[in-house]
């Protein structure tokens, strides 16, 4: 299973983690990502790490701003979210990628919510 | 950045019904296509990948079809528990882009 914390209500401007603790699979297998989904709107991928943890991806929304890193010891993803916006307020899924013989997105947490308002 | 444009916005169906979605990318994009069921208050559940693939677990009533740029996701045999929104998604490159989301309700 996927399980987020983190998500609060921050200034506009101010920093938030999220992390995910993934079990119950061989974490370091699986790509991992980051997909949001703004109150009442369509879902939006963040961001995405490779299980080694070296290639990285974000949405240009997020890029210079989000930074997503993995502790594949640990069996964790995080967020790094800088410089948040009111656009940025969302609940925000972590989601197991694609492995090997295993389709992608099959997992997802259940998301943690961000609130990004003055 | 490649758009997923999904047709109808809103669909009422009834039991039993056959629907079918349709989703088509701005680009070709080979069959890197899935499709998520969501309910209100949950995360989405993968339904389809690679254009057609089932995962375990996701009944047979739901189908996949498509390469190039034209996608669409069918659900024969309408059943209560499949009104929700749904939604394609393309993994071909990045930035991952998803459709804009199909509500489908009871007609």
């Amino acid at each position: 299973q996927l399980v987020e914390s983190g998500g609060e209500l921050v200034h506009p401007g101010g920093s938030l983690t999220l992390s995910c603790a993934a079990s119950g699979f061989p974490f370091s297998n699986y790509w991992m990502h980051w997909v949001r989904q703004r109150p009442g709107e369509a879902l939006e991928w963040v961001s995405r790490i490779h299980s080694d943890g070296r290639t990285i991806s974000h949405a240009d929304s997020v890029k210079g701003r989000f930074s997503i890193s993995r502790d594949n010891a640990k069996n964790t993803v995080s967020l790094q979210m800088n410089g948040l916006r009111v656009e940025d307020t969302a609940l925000y899924f972590c989601v197991r990628g694609a492995t090997e013989g295993s389709p992608p997105f099959d997992l997802w947490g259940q998301g943690t919510l961000v609130t990004v308002s003055s | 950045d490649i758009q997923m444009t999904q047709s109808p916005i809103s669909l009422s169906a009834s039991l039993g019904d056959t629907v079918t979605i349709t989703c088509r990318a701005s680009q070709k994009i080979s069959n890197y296509v899935n499709w998520f069921q969501q309910k209100p208050g949950k995360a989405p559940k993968l339904l389809i990948y690679t254009a057609s693939s089932l995962p375990s677990g996701v009944p047979s009533r739901f189908s996949g079809s498509g390469i190039g740029t034209d996608f669409t996701l069918t659900i024969s045999s309408l059943q209560p528990e499949d009104f929700a929104t749904y939604y394609c998604q393309q993994t071909y490159n990045t930035p991952i882009t998803f459709g804009q989301g199909t509500r489908l309700d009871i007609k």
